[in-house]
């Protein structure tokens, strides 16, 4: 398996513009995850879905952060509109959640700036 | 809400020292996970303890979940420069669908 894919990798824009972050989960996991991660907060759960349904969106900053999973194997994370206190590195993770474990695969992360 | 405070929050020695870093919660976690994070990439797990008491290696790491499992150690013999990396631990409550993150250990092991 290719792992968790995210893209894009990194990504620069202007205060205002929507993001679009974009992540492919391991083939058969049920949880999917979204992370931000700061040097000043570290690790934040945003997210989380269970067979494509939101379960948990307390982490959620704000009302101008949503989060989709149409199906198994996509899921997206969208800012509309983008403010600079966004600017972090965004993770995607997947777990197989079996007996209540979750050990988690993530993704290589998008680095967004917003300027 | 569950907490697990990791210490220290940054370590620095030299090459070939051990060390170790801590996990601690005052509640009660049916798993626990340890990921090690290099910059620019995303946190790659190392290894789950469930039983309490509970003692895993994996080459020159030690791992051990507390007899009450709500703390945990990670041992490191003999480091070396590719240790560096931030180390986090993250608990798992079977009744909830989610792991609690502590906030990591930085650690550079310099050569």
């Amino acid at each position: 398996d290719a792992g968790v894919i995210q893209s894009p990798r990194h990504e620069v824009t202007e205060m205002g513009q929507e993001v679009t972050l974009r992540c492919k989960p391991i083939s058969g996991h049920d949880y999917l995850f979204w992370y931000r991660q700061t040097m000043m907060r570290g690790l934040e759960l945003l997210i989380y879905f269970n067979n494509n349904v939101p379960i948990d969106d307390s982490g959620m900053p704000e009302d101008r952060f949503s989060a989709k999973m149409p199906n198994a194997s996509f899921s997206t994370l969208k800012i509309q509109p983008s403010e600079p206190r966004d600017s972090a590195v965004y993770f995607c993770a997947s777990s197989l959640g079996d007996r209540g474990r979750h050990e988690q695969y993530f993704g290589p992360g998008t680095r967004l700036t917003v300027t | 809400t569950q907490l697990l405070e990791q210490s220290p929050q940054f370590l620095s020695i030299q090459e070939g020292e051990n060390l170790t870093v801590y996990c601690n919660s005052s509640s009660v976690f049916s798993s626990l996970q340890w990921y090690r994070q290099e910059p620019g990439e995303g946190p790659v797990l190392l290894v789950t303890v469930v039983t309490g008491g509970e003692v895993k290696k994996l080459k020159r790491l030690t791992f051990q979940f507390g007899d009450a499992r709500k703390d945990s150690s990670l041992h490191i013999t003999a480091a070396q420069p590719g240790d560096t990396g931030l180390y986090l631990c993250a608990g798992d409550d079977s009744n909830a669908g989610k792991s609690t993150f502590g906030d990591g250990t930085t650690l550079t092991v310099k050569p």
